[in-house]
């Protein structure tokens, strides 16, 4: 099973809204609405911030939201702010083991 | 509120077998799934496998069948991955995740235990 596709890298300025992708297949993102987002600062442990595509864990910012289209799953961050500047990774349920599958990553950098 | 607690920083040769460990407090006895990542230095996220605590029902990613075991002690809440032997390549930062039954999403994680192997 290969990793979910992600751009390398977004970036943009403070205040500004960005959108990071994810593309799979029909036997992962486009097969399930089981898509979840994390958020990884450096040396640090990833973090959840999205669940079943658009659903946001109580103490998330609703600067964060989630869709899906297709086999395509995207990540939105609106009013950019400095500490937005982190590593993001999709993650999918799938039918084969591990039953789960990351996206390669994007690094998203603030003007 | 969950927590998970991973062992500490390890530094092996190759060839040496390691047990790291990821213990789980404040969950409903068994009713979740933990699950094992890998991150090599300055790359991505990669799922090793995922083990339910209540019957150790295992998943194991294709890419490490073989070459590590995932258990579990539901006694002590504790769940382990395991080298036999231990290569230069399995250098990196492991992280134990988890999964409540039923839903598809991990939260919280691990801090990671680093794992380095060199002679």
């Amino acid at each position: 099973q290969s990793a979910l596709t992600q751009s390398a890298s977004v970036s943009g300025s403070p205040g500004q809204s960005i959108t990071i992708s994810c593309t799979g297949t029909s036997s992962d993102v486009g097969g399930f609405n089981y898509v979840s987002w994390y958020q990884q600062h450096p040396g640090k442990a990833p973090k959840l911030i999205i669940y079943d595509v658009t659903k946001r864990p109580s103490g998330v910012s609703n600067r964060f939201s989630g869709s899906k289209s297709g086999y395509t799953a995207s990540l939105t961050i609106s009013g950019l702010q400095a500490e937005d500047e982190a590593d993001y990774y999709c993650n999918s349920y799938m039918t084969s083991s591990p039953n789960y599958v990351f996206g390669t990553g994007t690094k998203v950098t603030v003007l | 509120e969950v927590q998970l607690v991973q062992s500490g920083a390890e530094v092996k040769q190759p060839g040496e077998s390691l047990k790291i460990s990821c213990q789980v407090s404040g969950h409903s006895f068994g009713d979740y799934w933990i699950g094992w990542v890998r991150q090599m230095p300055g790359k991505g996220l990669e799922w090793m496998g995922i083990i339910h605590f209540r019957d150790s029902d295992t998943r194991n990613s294709p890419s490490f069948q073989g070459q590590v075991t995932i258990s579990a002690d539901k006694s002590i809440t504790t769940a382990y991955l395991h080298w036999r032997s231990l290569k230069a390549s399995d250098s990196a930062i492991y992280y134990c995740t988890c999964a409540v039954d039923g839903t598809t999403w991990f939260d919280p994680w691990g801090r990671g235990t680093l794992v380095t192997v060199s002679s």
